[in-house]
């Protein structure tokens, strides 16, 4: 069974910076990109970031490119996002969300784990 | 904003069908055959529904069903139950600089 679980998500002041952590289990881990998608409180789905299966290319909305970094550990099964100079519309749940095509971006998510909440305020 | 445009609610009868359309530009939905759909329950993940437009993953139920025309892509969901209520994103490849977009969500209400 895919399961991927968040966590780092915590209270932090504008302009702080944060690091969050998605485990995966069930599934051949190295063989998938993986995505960040974010969900502001009552408000709809954004994309934010893919990194390939390798690690050696990655993507980033408009919105965070350049304050944002996504990265991977292979050997830990692990999804990482590196979030500096946070504003308060970063305010969301982020959802950490497994690519469908195995070496490849098929640009879709398969498979999304429950969401770590990240709120910017003073 | 979104870069997709969905109706912001539709409402259908048990039995019923409803259709939610999904509006997009030359640029995303109209240039890629990589329209997907996902539902989400309150306090849940998105779960996929269709996929590269009209694609069912396995143990998605045959009611629902995605077609394509031009800039703008539909869901349809046949002989509705009480369980399809959820909101309805829509999502697409938007190519080598916006890469994903989604809709703005369409909230299905189940009478």
């Amino acid at each position: 069974e895919v399961q991927l679980v968040e966590s780092g998500g915590v209270v932090v002041q504008p302009g702080g910076s944060l690091r969050l952590s998605c485990a995966a289990s069930g599934f051949t881990f190295d063989d998938y990109a993986m995505h960040w998608v974010r969900q502001a409180p009552g408000k709809g789905l954004e994309w934010v970031s893919l990194i390939s299966w390798d690690g050696g290319s990655t993507y980033y909305a408009d919105s965070v490119k350049g304050r944002f970094t996504i990265s991977r550990d292979n050997s830990k099964n692990s999804l990482y996002l590196q979030m500096n100079s946070l504003r308060a519309e970063d305010t969301a749940l982020y959802y950490c969300a497994k690519d469908e095509a195995p070496y490849s971006s098929s640009w879709f998510f398969d498979y999304w784990g429950q969401g770590t909440l990240v709120t910017v305020s003073s | 904003q979104s870069a997709l445009t969905q109706p912001a609610s539709v409402s259908g009868s048990p039995g019923q069908s409803i259709t939610i359309s999904c509006t997009g530009t030359s640029s995303d939905v109209g240039s890629y055959n990589l329209v997907s759909w996902y539902q989400q329950h309150p306090g849940k993940a998105p779960k996929l529904m269709i996929y590269e437009v009209s694609k069912r993953p396995s143990g998605v139920s045959n009611r629902f069903s995605g077609s394509k025309s031009g800039n703008t892509a539909s869901l349809t969901i046949s002989g509705l139950q009480a369980e399809d209520e959820a909101d309805y994103y829509c999502c697409s490849y938007a190519g080598s600089s916006t890469y994903v977009v989604f809709g703005g969500g369409t909230k299905l209400t189940v009478l």
